[in-house]
């Protein structure tokens, strides 16, 4: 099983939204609505921001938002806030009881 | 609220073993949704799940690593531990544990994280 593929960089300004694009392949995001969204701070350990391709943990901002089509799975953040400059991964089941992570993407707010 | 917390050397020599332990507080590691499990951080780079155990001991590895990764629990102590063997310079990072829910595939409770380095 292979990394699934994210940019490596993203940026935008405050107020505007991003998109966070994760690619994998028929084997993993094509089959499984089993993609995670992680966002990490530096030095902290990762923290789920999104489940099952939609859905928030509670306490999760509804700013945050995902989707999936085909092999690609994505990450919304609308109205970018300083605090959402971090490192984010996401993740899918690759069948085999095999979980799989993309190589992040840090996110820059200008 | 449950708590995860790994512990361990954060010194390794190459082509030994790297052991970690992984302590469950506030909560019981016999939880039937929940698998048990390692995911790690080479410096500057991103996540790698290693695996993860459920309180039966039953497992499952990354096809990588899977010729030299044994995790076991312990279900009496509510712990769970982390076996790499042979480690090279490529081994040393960040190591943390994490909770998995079972069907969602989620890693949603993290520890703070260990850092391991290879060397002679």
């Amino acid at each position: 099983q292979s990394a699934l593929t994210q940019p490596a960089f993203v940026s935008g300004s405050p107020g505007q939204s991003i998109t966070i694009p994760c690619t994998g392949t028929s084997r993993d995001i094509g089959s499984y609505n089993h993609v995670s969204w992680y966002q990490q701070h530096p030095g902290k350990a990762p923290k789920v921001i999104l489940y099952e391709v939609t859905e928030r943990p509670s306490g999760v901002s509804d700013r945050l938002s995902g989707s999936k089509s085909g092999n690609t799975a994505s990450l919304t953040i609308s109205g970018l806030q300083a605090d959402d400059e971090a490192d984010y991964y996401c993740s899918s089941y690759a069948g085999g009881s095999i979980l799989v992570f993309g190589g992040g993407t840090k996110l820059t707010v200008l | 609220q449950v708590q995860l917390q790994e512990s361990g050397p954060g010194l390794v020599k190459p082509s030994e073993t790297l052991t970690l332990t992984c302590s469950v507080s506030g909560g019981s590691i016999m939880g039937t949704t929940y698998y048990w499990g390692w995911v790690r951080q080479p410096p500057g780079k991103g996540l790698e799940w290693i695996g993860n155990v459920f309180h039966t001991g039953s497992t499952s590895y990354s096809p990588s690593l899977k010729s030299r990764v044994h995790i076991s629990v312990d279900t009496s102590k509510d712990q769970f531990s982390l076996r790499l063997s042979s480690v090279t310079a490529a081994d040393s990072a960040v190591y943390y544990c994490a909770r998995r829910q079972g069907y969602f595939y989620v890693m949603d409770l993290w520890g703070q994280g260990t850092p391991v380095t290879v060397s002679s």
